[in-house]
């Protein structure tokens, strides 16, 4: 069936060096893509979000890039802090967001 | 706002037994869902509604059911718990419209042995 997935399951960084996540899709008929943030024993957090008519989007220190070409969904995190060590999810989503696909996961470390 | 929020916390059952989770969220949200969480893994769509009345399956809905008698609550019932129910329960909701963020809860902890 359809599925998101990412490429690192694991994701090591030096505090003050920038992330980036990388996550794959395989529905192109997906017209959302979200990234999610889930600290220990917590419940996911949005981060970002972008739909599939753009191809970039930022937020604060956030930016969130969408290649359709190759069905690849990037999070990029600058100065990383160790505030940012959690489990980051992409999902895809279509029909205006309304049912959401989850990935795996990847868990970023930042090293102090 | 208290946003969404999940009882109990933590929550041991015997095989065989059952219980409800309870959700709630005070958003006047439409659209609510329930996902389960297994280790190192990501969240599967077990039930969602999109209105009081209203439920639909997810992915994964077999050995649950739920109910939407209010907007505010959104229970689900394990009526035969199994070991493979063993997971972590997240609750959602959005509000209705396009590309509406889903704000989720803070998860139940169930283990089935």
């Amino acid at each position: 069936g359809e599925s998101v997935g990412l490429h690192l399951p694991t994701l090591s960084v030096q505090e003050g060096d920038n992330s980036i996540i990388n996550c794959a899709y395989s529905n192109s008929a997906s017209d959302y893509f979200i990234w999610y943030k889930q600290e220990s024993g917590k419940g996911p957090q949005f981060i970002i979000d972008i739909r599939s008519n753009m191809d970039k989007r930022q937020g604060q220190r956030v930016t969130v890039l969408l290649n359709k070409t190759v069905k690849h969904l990037s999070l990029q995190i600058a100065a990383t802090q160790p505030g940012d060590s959690a489990v980051y999810f992409c999902a895809e989503g279509n029909n205006a967001g309304n049912m959401l696909t989850f990935g795996g996961g990847t868990r970023l470390m930042v090293k102090p | 706002n208290a946003g969404v929020t999940q009882t109990p916390k933590f929550r041991i059952l015997k095989i065989g037994q059952s219980m409800t989770l309870q959700c709630t969220q005070d958003m006047n949200h439409n659209y609510m869902y329930w996902y389960r969480q297994d280790p190192g893994m990501g969240l599967k769509l077990i039930y969602y509604s999109v209105g009081a009345g209203i439920t639909d399956k997810g992915e994964v809905p077999n050995g649950y059911n739920v109910s939407r008698s209010t907007t505010e609550d959104f229970p689900l019932r394990l009526e035969l718990a199994a070991p493979s129910q063993t997971s972590v329960y997240f609750c959602a909701s959005r509000a209705q419209g396009w590309y509406n963020e889903q704000f989720f809860g803070p998860g139940t902890r169930l283990t089935v042995l």
